[in-house]
């Protein structure tokens, strides 16, 4: 799996828009992009993924440039309750061992009022 | 309710004493996992199965061993539990839909004294 790096943590007010980044400088062409959180004492939840292009669901959205080497998921009205570690991982869905995933330290997100 | 269940929630031992973690998901998914999070390491993947009696060791597996009879339950069992043991342990299985998302449980918190 590609090594993601994220930001150790950052702040957003609530109302605003929450832009969460990741760097994947060595995707591969089949590795997907994840992103998951994980509210406090609470088990991660999955957010969204994508390949190569702009994903939209009803949490979030993810943008990811062409080149794949990075990708930003964007929470468009941060509440408090988005109050969370955010992961950000990449890999090949449902081929052998890659079937593993593995998490990094995520960047926590405080949004205040 | 359909989902993916732990159990105990919470659980205290002494050192040398065997512990097991139950898992339990009522989606029929193939892959399920276990991750331990501690902190500062994020979660690590302890071990997977990619089917009942298909089982392998993910990153730090040592001091650890688990079983698949049935797709549904997925048990986690510390033969000889040790202080380093202690620690969030998350279940989690993966969806059947070809597209790699992770549904985790509510997690297990075990203190080994």
């Amino acid at each position: 799996d590609a090594k993601t790096t994220q930001p150790t943590s950052m702040d957003c007010a609530e109302g605003r828009a929450a832009n969460l980044p990741c760097n994947h400088s060595t995707i591969s062409g089949n590795e997907y992009v994840y992103w998951y959180r994980q509210i406090h004492s609470q088990g991660p939840q999955y957010i969204i993924h994508g390949l190569k292009n702009n994903e939209t669901n009803e949490m979030a959205s993810l943008i990811i440039t062409e080149d794949r080497k990075s990708s930003t998921l964007i929470l468009p009205h941060a509440t408090l309750r988005d109050t969370a570690v955010y992961y950000c991982i990449v890999r090949v869905p449902n081929t052998g061992t890659a079937s593993k995933l593995t998490f990094g330290t995520g960047t926590r997100l405080q949004v205040t009022l | 309710d359909a989902g993916i269940t732990q159990s105990p929630r919470y659980k205290i031992t002494e050192t040398g004493r065997q512990v097991t973690l139950m898992c339990h998901q009522t989606w029929s998914h193939s892959y399920m996992f276990w991750y331990r999070q501690d902190l500062g390491h994020g979660l690590r993947l302890i071990y997977y199965s990619a089917a009942a009696d298909i089982t392998d060791k993910g990153e730090v597996p040592d001091g650890y061993v688990v079983s698949r009879s049935k797709t549904e339950n997925f048990p986690l069992t510390l033969e000889s539990a040790t202080r380093s043991q202690t620690s969030v342990y998350f279940c989690a299985s993966r969806g059947n839909r070809g597209t790699g998302e992770l549904f985790f449980g509510e997690g297990s918190r075990l203190t080994v004294l």
